[in-house]
């Protein structure tokens, strides 16, 4: 099945920093890449997405980026908020099944 | 409405009892989810339904056992849990494609379940 991996687990910045979090993604099939923000304690939201036929896909101060070659997909942020402080998950999705990375808790520091 | 409702928010249950998790939507979307999250792990996927048929069982004990009612219900019945089965449990939804295209999920706020 599709395995998901997901650096770092732990990200801290200062406020107004741009923060990077990677995934690579075993099954070349994979063909949609959401990435979800999971506050302390509320449920998982969708952020932003990207299909496999597209290279990269900006909303905001948010941006992700995908190598399909290299199986490798990124989230950026640009000039970090404090309220951008939670749990990232990126997930891979063949045929209605997303798999999960182990998330990354990002801290932004004011 | 662009919301996942789920029912109860908390549960406590003994492993010798039946409750039930409820789910509701009404965004239309026909692909709908469960799925288990340990803290501080990411959520795992137990069951997928597609135009409310079960499409996929991640290998789930059947003391897990999920129903879809209707495009807008989902259910998922408990009965003999252990105490490992605690656990925060979120449905899900998302547009369906007949073909191959994913999309994003709505999440409900969960289940917080624990077994005693």
């Amino acid at each position: 099945g599709e395995n998901v991996e997901q650096h770092p687990s732990t990200l801290s910045v200062q406020e107004g920093d741009s923060a990077v979090i990677k995934c690579t993604y075993s099954d070349s099939a994979s063909n949609y890449f959401p990435w979800y923000k999971q506050e302390l304690g509320k449920r998982p939201q969708l952020i932003i997405d990207i299909r496999s036929n597209v290279g990269e896909k900006k909303d905001q101060r948010i941006a992700v980026t995908l190598n399909k070659t290299a199986k490798h997909f990124s989230l950026h942020i640009t000039e970090t908020q404090p309220e951008d402080s939670a749990v990232y998950f990126c997930a891979a999705s063949i045929t209605g099944k997303s798999t999960f990375g182990d998330g990354t808790t990002l801290t932004v520091k004011p | 409405d662009t919301e996942v409702t789920q029912t109860p928010k908390h549960l406590v249950m003994g492993m010798t009892n039946k409750k039930s998790l409820k789910c509701e939507q009404h965004m239309g979307h026909r692909a709908m989810y469960w799925y288990k999250q340990k803290a501080k792990k990411p959520p795992e996927l137990m069951f997928v339904y597609s135009y409310e048929k079960l499409s996929i069982n991640e290998s789930v004990p059947s003391r897990f056992s999920p129903e879809c009612p209707n495009s807008s219900l989902l259910n998922l019945h408990l009965h003999a849990l252990q105490p490992e089965d605690s656990a925060l449990y979120l449905c899900a939804s998302s547009q369906a494609d007949m073909g191959f295209l994913n999309y994003g999920y709505t999440f409900g706020s969960g289940t917080r379940l624990t077994v005693v």
